[in-house]
């Protein structure tokens, strides 16, 4: 089944503790993206990537961090977690971008920092 | 569920009637625009999409207007049914790798 997977679904921690959200997909898609859900805000890009290797800051990078080592995996890394990065992410993935290049997205990662 | 927005706007639609979404985008030089469905606890899921060289997109039950001289987006869904019951927001893209969402629209639908 094509899908984008995201763990851990919830997770509350503690300011400044480093944690890594992971996001796989096997569609062996080029393009993967991470977003965050806040409400009245709608959906906001935080990171995306075009690729292995190649990515670049979306509208809200501060405070993220990201890697793309393989086509599949894109993990989103808060290095000291703060509370206003409490929200709800989702990461997503598409053959490319453009037309008839639908996003995916994952089913989300409810993150509380306390 | 995840909660989507504590604020949103909500559209009441009798079931078997036409809904009709609306979304103000906000980049003139944006050519690609889509349309989401999320229902609670779920990630965003894709629904129809425009290019801005058209007007008017049918799917199935489903049809997106665009109107670029006053950069609007409608999405029009035939015969409600209780499972369309979700937020619906659009989204757009310049042609780059990035996209800009809307806030979105509840819709509920009443047996």
């Amino acid at each position: 089944e094509a899908q984008v997977t995201q763990n851990p679904r919830y997770l509350i921690t503690v300011t400044g503790k480093k944690l890594t959200v992971t996001c796989s997909q096997n569609m062996n898609h080029e393009y993967m993206s991470w977003y965050r859900q806040d409400p009245g805000l709608g959906l906001r890009q935080i990171y995306y990537s075009m690729n292995v290797e190649v990515t670049d800051k979306g509208d809200v990078p501060e405070g993220y961090k990201v890697s793309r080592k393989e086509k599949r995996n894109f993990p989103l890394i808060l290095e000291s977690p703060s509370p206003n990065q409490t929200s709800l992410y989702f990461c997503a993935s598409s053959r490319t971008v453009g037309e008839t290049d639908t996003q995916y997205f994952g089913p989300g990662t409810r993150l509380t920092v306390l | 569920g995840e909660s989507v927005g504590l604020h949103l706007p909500t559209l009441s639609v009798q079931e078997g009637d036409n809904s009709i979404i609306n979304c103000a985008y906000s980049n003139s030089a944006s050519d690609y625009f889509i349309w989401y469905k999320q229902e609670s606890g779920k990630g965003p899921q894709f629904i129809i999409d425009i290019r801005s060289n058209m007007d008017k997109r049918q799917g199935q039950r489903v049809t997106v207007l665009l109107n670029k001289t006053v950069k609007h987006l409608s999405l029009q869904i035939a015969a409600t049914q209780p499972g369309d019951s979700a937020v619906y927001f659009c989204a757009e893209n310049t042609g780059t790798y990035k996209y800009i969402f809307g806030t979105g629209t509840r819709l509920k639908v009443l047996a």
